[in-house]
């Protein structure tokens, strides 16, 4: 199957701070790509989808301003989380997905956001 | 709405043992059906996907689903469990360009 990275895979940074993580698809064009966030032992929770050169489309409840999406290339989005804060502490998966709709959506292996 | 229920929370098996995990989904028409399974600490990977065609449909690591329209369900089968496959399962379905539902997840657990 295609291969989703993520960078980086764990990160701890102090409250206030702003963390970027990267999503890219390694080996076929991600027309789409989406943004989970996974509370312990809990199912995913979309964050927001973003097509190429647009715009995200966030999810009903989550701040736009405060996580930031950017989809500036076919292979590479990138989730800011800005002024960060304890309870942004959380597993963050992306995946992405081909230029067809019915194109599967293949996960990254996530990223283990510590907010001390 | 739409939604998807995976009405185990928890299921252990003996290694060797078969599996079912069951998935029923709630849509107006017949939508694309996948079933991921995550490791502790790990992103999501996909065991197999039904878009149309043959009702049953096989996977990786020796993993099947068969999808019933009648009882709207998709639900995911193992003849023979390995102690590798403790992890959590999600079930999930979308229609089109619509997002990914997924379930809340099964946990397996395999007893020696």
């Amino acid at each position: 199957g295609a291969v989703v990275s993520q960078h980086p895979s764990r990160v701890i940074c102090k409250s206030g701070t702003s963390v970027k993580i990267e999503c890219r698809s390694l080996d076929f064009q991600a027309t789409t790509m989406f943004w989970y966030r996974q509370f312990p032992k809990q199912s995913l929770m979309l964050m927001a989808t973003s097509n190429e050169g647009s715009k995200a489309t966030y999810e009903q409840g989550v701040e736009k301003d405060k996580f930031l999406i950017n989809h500036a290339s076919l292979t590479l989005s990138t989730l800011t989380v800005t002024s960060a804060h304890p309870e942004d502490s959380s597993f963050y998966i992306c995946s992405a997905r081909g230029t067809s709709v019915t194109d599967t959506q293949y996960f990254g292996p996530g990223t283990r956001l510590t907010v001390l | 709405a739409q939604s998807v229920t995976q009405p185990d929370i928890h299921i252990t098996v003996s290694e060797g043992a078969s599996l079912e995990l069951r998935c029923n989904y709630s849509y107006g028409a017949t939508p694309y059906l996948f079933w991921y399974v995550q490791s502790p600490g790990q992103g999501l990977q996909l065991l197999l996907k039904y878009f149309s065609g043959d009702t049953l449909v096989q996977g990786i690591k020796g993993f099947e689903a068969e999808f019933k329209r009648s009882q709207s369900s998709f639900n995911l089968r193992k003849p023979s469990v390995h102690w590798s496959d403790a992890a959590e399962y999600f079930c999930a379905v979308t229609q089109g360009a619509q997002k990914l539902v997924f379930g809340q997840g099964t946990r397996l657990t395999i007893n020696p």
